[in-house]
């Protein structure tokens, strides 16, 4: 099976600009959770998306969101850009089993605020 | 929420040598437990996971850990440090919704 793909895996906005990244799970994967990855925060929960809902928030700012399709894949938006949003953003899909619930990590998304 | 935490966020160790990472949780609950590895510019990969089915678990590239409930650990070991195992490595637990909190990390250094 393929791994987690996201797109694009660099980015490059100024402030006050908006960003989609987009996220497809492992086929088979209906959970989808979003993190963000900084050196001073380290890795952060941002939001999990299962079946076009969201179930569960992190502490983050109504600037981030975050949508689920049909097809499983998901996307996340951060508006109104600012400097500490620099960071990789990380997505992972979730398989449950008979030993419990698995992430598999995509490479991430860079984003570099200007 | 559970958490865990890290001991020391860079550890260096001689090719050939003992790894050992710590990490601990805090956990009133038995916990699932992973060990993550990431290499420069890359996603997190799974290395293993402890899901109460047994105390020692082997996980990929020769890495275990083991679960010690008395001490509240979790620490990952490898027998013999190799070249290619340099990277940061992350201990994380699950938490409810599909979270996972994960500890600071510990970047792992290979010497020649």
């Amino acid at each position: 099976k393929a791994g987690v793909t996201q797109t694009p895996r660099y980015l490059i906005k100024t402030r006050g600009q908006q960003v989609t990244l987009s996220c497809s799970p492992i086929s088979g994967h209906r959970s989808v959770s979003w993190y963000q990855q900084t050196p001073g925060q380290g890795l952060q929960f941002l939001f999990e998306y299962f079946s076009e809902t969201q179930r569960n928030k992190g502490n983050f700012p109504g600037r981030f969101s975050g949508r689920q399709f049909s097809n499983s894949r998901s996307e996340m938006n951060v508006s109104t850009l600012e400097l500490g949003d620099s960071a990789l953003y990380l997505c992972a899909s979730t398989i449950t089993l008979a030993g419990g619930e698995t992430q598999y990590f995509g490479p991430g998304t860079r984003l570099l605020v200007l | 929420a559970q958490s865990v935490t890290q001991l020391g966020s860079h550890v260096s160790v001689s090719e050939g040598a003992l790894v050992l990472l710590r990490c601990n949780y805090s956990s009133s609950v038995p916990p699932y437990l992973f060990w993550y590895v990431q290499y420069p510019n890359q996603g997190l990969q799974l290395l293993l996971k402890y899901t109460s089915a047994a105390t020692l678990v082997k996980g990929i590239n020769g890495f275990e850990a083991e679960f010690k409930k008395s001490e509240t650990s979790f620490h990952l070991t490898k027998p013999s440090a190799h070249m290619s195992d340099a990277a940061e490595y992350f201990c994380a637990v699950y938490n409810a919704g599909n979270m996972l909190t994960f500890g600071g990390g510990t970047r792992l250094m290979v010497k020649p």
